[in-house]
């Protein structure tokens, strides 16, 4: 079973600050996936990337996937409020092997 | 809403009981996943079943069961229950065996 780590594990910053977590592993990937959780609810696919060096933006949210395929990046540009969740990263790298999510980054931002 | 139904919504039982959760998963969707979450210990991954069929096991313990019907729906059974299996428990559903995963709203299990 891969061990996916988050940090941080929790971070607290104030509306249009910019931040960045992280998701690491000894193990080599061929995709990975970043879920948001928001309180009380499932979490929520945001990307998949498959691709070392690979770059994505969904609005205000960047993700990197690592040359090396071993970790990822989020970067989230001016805070908002409504970005507050929980933050995952997962992979299901073979169909064989228990599926592993990362502990998660619980990002609050205060307006 | 994700497409992903979960019954119920909130679950109060004593030490010792059994319970059993339910899952719809997105109409289309052969895949079903169970995670357990809790504070100390994250999203945990239990169970896949793909059309009816066990497709691979996580940490799920011997007093936990689970199944997928003919009609693609899903129950998780858990048995003589104990105060750390107070947990939320959630459901996800995928198309295929594997890639994006659709989650419901869970259940949150409290046992006294």
């Amino acid at each position: 079973t891969q061990l996916l780590e988050q940090s941080p594990q929790f971070l607290s910053i104030q509306e249009g600050e910019n931040l960045t977590v992280y998701c690491n592993s000894s193990s080599v990937f061929s995709s990975l996936q970043w879920y948001r959780q928001e309180p009380g609810e499932g979490p929520v696919l945001l990307v998949t990337v498959v691709t070392g060096g690979e770059v994505k933006k969904l609005k205000r949210l960047t993700f990197q996937f690592g040359d090396a395929r071993k970790d990822s990046s989020l970067h989230i540009t001016a805070a908002q409020p409504g970005d507050t969740g929980l933050y995952l990263c997962t992979t299901d790298d073979s169909g064989n092997t228990p599926l592993v999510f990362g502990k998660g980054t619980r990002l609050s931002v205060i307006a | 809403d994700s497409g992903v139904t979960q019954t119920p919504k909130h679950l109060i039982t004593a030490t010792g009981q059994r319970v059993t959760l339910r899952c719809s998963p997105r109409s289309g969707d052969l895949s079903v996943y169970w995670y357990q979450q809790s504070l100390d210990q994250g999203l945990q991954f239990l169970i896949q079943y793909y059309n009816g069929e066990e497709r691979a096991k996580g940490n799920i313990l011997e007093r936990f069961s689970a199944q997928q019907f003919p009609d693609l729906h899903s129950e998780l059974n858990l048995s003589s229950l104990e105060l750390g299996d107070s947990a939320l428990y959630f459901c996800a559903s995928s198309v295929a065996g594997r890639g994006e995963q659709f989650f419901g709203p869970g259940t949150r299990l409290t046992v006294l």
